[in-house]
């Protein structure tokens, strides 16, 4: 069975500092992989989807960026955190067979708070 | 811009009653519908999906699809305590990207 691994689960950061966020999928093979971010009481807003290995599509311009240096790896990034980067942080991903989408399955998130 | 909407709530409904939760979305070329279920601090948990019009029951849940009138519905029978949380609804809109829409959310509060 597939399974998706993300951490750490918490994490407390000063503002300025760098950020790297790590996911890993295991139980399947070249899934899309997905980066969500859900502020306080907020939406999931979609930061960055990937199709494949080295293939990164942003949708929100922002000081993150992500990277998939492997088929099941995907990390988040950051030079320099903000205060307005603080949220909970998911990753997922999908497997899609012919036209149906089957649903994104999530990781179990990381909260992020920039101090 | 395609988009998915929801009720925000709360949403308070007795224990043992049916809890209806609604969601419009905007694209008529959609193929894939989704709910899912977020506790509090927890990443949210797919519950049910519906690909074509119509009733589709898993337990105490249905999901309901109008295609037409572009509208999708989740019923929860028997309504427990542990049902309260927040539930997405999500739609795949039909383009190359794949990518699911998640709406804002309905909060759940199921009254003991």
């Amino acid at each position: 069975s597939q399974t998706i691994h993300q951490w750490p689960a918490t994490l407390v950061q000063p503002v300025g500092s760098p950020l790297s966020l790590e996911c890993t999928v295991e139980g399947t093979s070249n899934p899309n992989l997905y980066w969500y971010r859900q502020a306080a009481g907020r939406g999931l807003q979609l930061l960055f989807y990937s199709v494949g290995i080295g293939q990164i599509s942003s949708e929100v311009p922002q000081n993150l960026s992500a990277s998939r240096p492997q088929d099941r790896q995907f990390i988040l990034s950051s030079k320099k955190l903000l205060l307005s980067d603080s949220g909970f942080y998911l990753c997922a991903w999908s497997e899609i067979r012919g036209i149906y989408n089957y649903g994104y399955t999530f990781g179990s998130g990381t909260r992020l708070t920039v101090v | 811009q395609k988009e998915v909407e929801q009720n925000s709530g709360p949403l308070s409904v007795p224990e043992g009653a049916i809890a209806s939760l609604n969601c419009t979305y905007s694209d008529r070329v959609s193929q894939s519908f989704f709910w899912y279920r977020q506790y509090s601090g927890k990443s949210p948990e797919l519950i049910m999906s519906i690909y074509s019009n119509g009733d589709k029951e898993d337990g105490r849940f249905t999901a309901q699809l109008n295609k037409a009138s572009q509208y999708v519905s989740l019923l929860i029978r028997d309504s427990q305590p542990s049902d309260s949380a927040t539930y997405l609804c999500a739609v795949n809109f039909f383009n190359r990207d794949d990518k699911i829409i998640f709406g804002k959310g309905t909060r759940l509060h199921i009254l003991p």
